[in-house]
This record gives structure tokens, sequence and C-alpha cells, in this order.
């Protein structure tokens, strides 16, 4: 089955600094990459995807590239905030188009500094 | 938040005791599933179901057991809870899009 690995597991960066996680799978039909943010206490909030057809996604402050040859994909975080304090996961899947079974990396503990 | 309740969201339990928990979604998604979340482990799939009676396992299925007669509701049993059992457990859905939502999470504890 798939493996996703997550890197690395805590990060601590000063406010406006940025922050790269960084994720690597290894199941080369996985098309399907979403990044989740989790608040201490809280769920997974979806925050950003990707899908294997697009090299890189940009939201705001938040963008997530895909290297599908190397089989791994990362997601960047520019000036930072103290909101941005979460624990972020990346997760691997494949998709036919509704419904899919996501393997998630372990997470990074990710702290911004005022 | 997507329409999505977990009940209970805290319980704690004896090992051998039979658990239930319970996700009910108001969104009329067809896919629905269940995570844990273990310190070191990120979140793990334990079962999904793809429709009204249709499910399947997950990573993590040893022990569980989930069931689904109406849409919205997606039930996990853990048949004879054991303390390895102790956990985060989230319910998730999605529906014509691959996005999944998850819902509050249910703490359980099992002495």
């Amino acid at each position: 089955g798939e493996n996703v690995e997550q890197h690395p597991s805590t990060l601590s960066v000063q406010e406006g600094d940025s922050a790269v996680i960084k994720c690597t799978y290894s199941d080369s039909a996985s098309n399907y990459f979403p990044w989740y943010k989790q608040e201490l206490g809280k769920r997974p909030q979806l925050i950003i995807d990707i899908r294997s057809n697009v090299g890189e996604k940009k939201d705001q402050r938040i963008a997530v590239t895909l290297n599908k040859t190397a089989k791994h994909f990362s997601l960047h975080i520019t000036e930072t905030q103290p909101e941005d304090s979460a624990v972020y996961f990346c997760a691997a899947s494949i998709t036919t188009g509704g419904g899919n079974k996501l393997t998630f990396g372990t997470g990074t503990q990710l702290k911004v500094e005022l | 938040d997507a329409g999505i309740t977990q009940s209970p969201r805290h319980k704690v339990t004896e090992t051998g005791t039979p658990v239930t928990l319970r996700c009910h979604q108001t969104e009329n998604h067809r896919y629905m599933y269940w995570y844990r979340q273990d310190p070191g482990h990120g979140l793990r799939l334990i079962h999904y179901s793809y429709g009204v009676k249709d499910t399947d396992k997950g990573e993590v299925s040893d022990g569980y057991s989930v069931s689904r007669s109406k849409t919205e509701d997606f039930l996990l049993t853990l048949e004879s809870a054991t303390s390895s059992q102790t956990s985060v457990y989230f319910c998730a859905i999605s529906g014509l899009t691959d996005e999944q939502f998850f819902g509050p999470g249910t703490r359980l504890t099992v002495l």
C-alpha cells in the first residue's frame, strides 16, 4: 500500500519568515495530494490540495508543489503569522472521481514565534 | 464546517466492553470514512463506505466493524474494546469531488 513520509516533525520560524514542509509518497499511481491544518483539540481542516496533472497551486500565502518524477510534494507558507501555528498533515491517495482512501504523513508541528 | 457531527464526543470505557461511535452528516454525501489519530502515526483509515450498505476495510481495520444503513449515518463498533484502541476517532465525508471534510472527533479511553 501507499506510504507517506513527512519532514520535519517540528518546525519553528520567526513571524514573517517562510515555512516549508516536505512529503514523499511511494505509490506512483497516487494522483491526489491534500494538506490539512489541525489546531490543538480541533478537527483537521483542508487548506489546499493538488492533483497529479498540476505542478504547483497557490492560494494567497499558501502554495503546494508536486514533483511526480521524484514522488514528493511540498507545502510552502509565506509571511508566516502566529495563527499559522498548528500541526500540518500531508496525504496522498488514488482517486477516480469521488471517494478515496487517504494515507497521511505523521504531521509537522509548526510554531511561529513573535 | 461541513454538517458533520459525532457522538459521543468523549467516552471512557473498560476493556472488553462493546462501544459504538456514531457519525451523522447532513450533506447527503456518498462517501464516509472513519480514521483514528494517535501520536506519531498521524491519521489512519479504519473503514470507509461508498454507499448505503457498501463498506470496505482500511489500513487498521482489525477489531473494528462498521455499518451504514442510511446515507446520513455511519457507525463504528468496537466489539470488545482493548487499551490499544484508546485514541481520537474522526469521521470524514466526501461527495462528488475528492475533498474530505472531518467531523469534530471522539476521544475514546479504554481502561
